[in-house]
């Protein structure tokens, strides 16, 4: 089984809608992450937390919103979802004390709005 | 906010060749990363680099960072098909409690058999 799970996988909704991207670990890391992918635009960061009572807004957080609800669990919101909002999400994990800056990411939500 | 150049952006050799892709930066960074993304799947770490001038290898892969701190490559040596994939570097600045990794935009390779 993964590490980072994320679901659902693939969804597929329309203009206006409320989405949850949910993301779950196992490797007992602190901080999760929130990223965006692109075509042509590489990762991009959403949000980001440290820990349980910790968010932080990253370089494109307009639009979306996130919840810690546990060490293990971030979930990622989009209250109404527009077209440009399309891409593939990525959450990823990071424990401080190991090699720095190794993010470890699950397998991606592709989402696409119509 | 910081920004990173990576090139090239795609790459199409044939099996058996090397490759070499590179990032730079407007600022400086005090460590190195280099993810590869396989179709399908999210990033994973090939190589980190934490002090300039480093030059690191992992088997068929090698990465420097350079004496500026704004630049590092990764080489693959003999490519094989199953090199196939997006790479991606990444630099971060550390400082007191934040952290934050700044991504290249990637470099996509296609190794024909």
């Amino acid at each position: 089984d993964a590490d980072v799970t994320q679901t659902p996988r693939n969804r597929i909704t329309k203009t206006g809608k409320r989405i949850m991207l949910e993301c779950s670990q196992t490797k007992g890391h602190d901080r999760m992450y929130w990223y965006r992918q692109d075509p042509g635009l590489g990762l991009r960061l959403i949000y980001y937390s440290f820990d349980v009572k910790d968010i932080n807004k990253g370089e494109i957080s307009d639009g979306y919103s996130v919840s810690r609800q546990a060490q293990a669990k971030f979930s990622l919101s989009l209250e109404s979802a527009i077209p440009n909002q399309t891409a593939l999400y990525f959450c990823a994990t990071s424990d401080g004390g190991q090699v720095a800056g190794e993010l470890f990411f699950g397998e991606g939500s592709r989402l696409t709005v119509l | 906010g910081q920004q990173l150049n990576q090139s090239p952006q795609s790459m199409f050799i044939q099996e058996g060749e090397d490759v070499s892709m590179n990032c730079t930066s407007s600022s400086i960074f005090n460590t190195w990363l280099w993810y590869k993304q396989d179709p399908g799947e999210g990033p994973v770490l090939l190589i980190a680099l934490y002090k300039a001038g480093e030059l690191t290898s992992n088997g068929r892969l090698t990465a420097q960072f350079g004496i500026t701190r704004k630049d590092s490559f990764l080489n693959i040596s003999a490519s094989i098909p199953s090199d196939v994939g997006i790479y991606f570097c990444a630099g971060r600045n550390s400082g007191g409690s934040n952290y934050k990794l700044t991504f290249g935009k990637g470099t996509l390779l296609t190794v024909n058999p």
